[in-house]
């Protein structure tokens, strides 16, 4: 089975404060995206890495910085932590090339930014 | 510009009873997802879709796709109160592309009563 983790369930910050979220996925996987889910909003892409250091920006990398430097880990970076990044946060990996590219999904973080 | 729409957002359904959910999409594409999410959980894959008339069951489930329309629904037959939970429909951004964006719906939040 795919496993997709990350770093923390809950997490609650101050405004200002940098904020690293951590996603690592077991299955070797090439591409890795970041979504943010909002009540009312569904899922959003935030960024995506198709590669090793690769990123691309999805619908609303505002505030957002990624890193991706083993193919395993993606991380999402708040730069600075702002009240309205108040949201559930679920990182995905899928394999491209396959037919059906299903993308498997972690267990999310859910971030309070006071 | 790929827009999704789902509906309805909200459906309450008494167990026992058959519903349908829609789910419409505005340009090509050639890959349709169903995620179910379950309160304070992850995304689960149900289906995927990729080509016109395919038709997938599982349980009391039912997908089908209708590329001519860019109409997907969600079947559900003689709903159980497991049923309950969020169901989001998503596609491929990248028409015969290997990135694997995906663009969700908002979801439907299904309520099974007895």
């Amino acid at each position: 089975d795919v496993k997709v983790t990350q770093s923390s369930r809950y997490l609650v910050k101050r405004t200002g404060e940098k904020v690293f979220l951590e996603c690592v996925q077991d299955m070797d996987h090439e591409n890795m995206f970041w979504y943010r889910q909002d009540p009312g909003l569904g899922l959003r892409l935030i960024y995506f890495s198709y590669d090793v250091k690769m990123k691309e920006k999805g619908d609303i990398p505002e505030g957002y910085s990624v890193s991706r430097e083993k193919k395993e880990r993606f991380s999402l970076i708040l730069e600075s932590a702002s009240t309205n990044q108040t949201s559930m946060y679920l990182c995905a990996s899928s394999r491209p090339g396959t037919i059906q590219e299903t993308q498997y999904f972690g267990p999310g973080t859910r971030l309070l930014v006071l | 510009e790929l827009k999704v729409e789902q509906n309805p957002l909200f459906l309450s359904m008494q167990e026992g009873k058959n519903y349908t959910i829609y789910c419409n999409y505005s340009t090509t594409s050639d890959r349709l997802y169903w995620y179910r999410q379950d309160p304070g959980k992850s995304l689960e894959s149900l289906f995927v879709l990729l080509s016109n008339g395919a038709v997938k069951q599982e349980g009391r489930l039912m997908a089908s796709l209708d590329t001519k329309a860019r109409l997907s629904t969600l079947h559900i037959t003689a709903a159980v109160h497991d049923l309950s939970a969020t169901y989001f429909c998503a596609v491929a951004a990248n028409y015969g592309g290997s990135q694997g964006n995906l663009i969700f719906g908002k979801g439907t939040k299904l309520s099974v009563k007895p």
